[in-house]
């Protein structure tokens, strides 16, 4: 079926310091799905951080950045110089087709903290 | 600016005892709306999906309904709560289906006991 697996956190980064959160999926049920990262900072919903739809582009956002690797199923999250602002829960997403219905399958979650 | 709107923000409730969480959606119309569900250090799974008002469809089974009165409007209920229906509950929306970015709420987090 499909699915998604990524960096168990929890993870601790120092501010400054680079990150890497790697997402891979498996995606039977579509050959090419929407690529999602999710983000949910302490005590808010869970918002947008980042899309690709496409096989090859990158996704950038709030100093974020993903590349959607078909070759390697991978949707790996990266940014250069964490802040402690960056503290939060972020979940890779598949978006599935499924008619009607705009299905997302996610991650479990990589909760990142950032020590300054 | 669309605005998604969940209540409770959170429950405690007795195993047994009846549920019912809510999602307003405000400043978009005929929106698809979704119920998901995170256990506690579990993976958030989609409950269920509505394309239009009064049709629902279930995704997952877990002892659970949902409905949506209103275009704008979507409940989740039971009528007898489970130790495993514990986790944290969201709601989102999308302007259609295929693969359509979604927006979340806020959430409801609850407990059973």
């Amino acid at each position: 079926g499909d699915s998604v697996t990524q960096t168990e956190g929890p993870v601790t980064v120092s501010e400054s310091e680079s990150l890497i959160i790697n997402c891979t999926y498996s995606a039977t049920s579509i050959a090419y799905p929407n690529l999602f990262w999710y983000v949910r900072y302490p005590g808010e919903g869970l918002q947008l951080l980042l899309k690709v739809i496409t096989a090859g582009q990158k996704g950038s956002s709030r100093g974020f950045e993903a590349t959607y690797n078909k070759e390697t199923t991978s949707f790996h999250l990266q940014k250069a110089s964490v802040q402690e602002s960056d503290s939060a829960v972020y979940y890779c997403a598949l978006g599935l087709s499924g008619g009607s219905n705009a299905k997302l399958t996610f991650g479990k979650g990589t909760k990142l903290s950032v020590k300054s | 600016a669309q605005t998604i709107h969940q209540w409770p923000v959170a429950e405690i409730k007795a195993v047994g005892s009846p549920l019912s969480l809510g999602c307003t959606i405000k400043g978009k119309s005929s929106p698809n709306l979704y119920w998901y569900w995170q256990a506690t250090g579990g993976t958030l799974q989609q409950l269920f999906y509505s394309i239009t008002v009064g049709q629902v469809e279930s995704v997952v089974q877990l002892n659970l309904s949902a409905s949506r009165p209103k275009d704008d409007q979507f409940i989740l209920s039971t009528e007898k709560l489970l130790l495993s229906h514990s986790g944290f509950y969201l709601c989102a929306w999308s302007l259609g289906g295929g693969r359509d970015t979604q927006y979340f709420g806020p959430g409801t987090r609850l407990l059973v006991l």
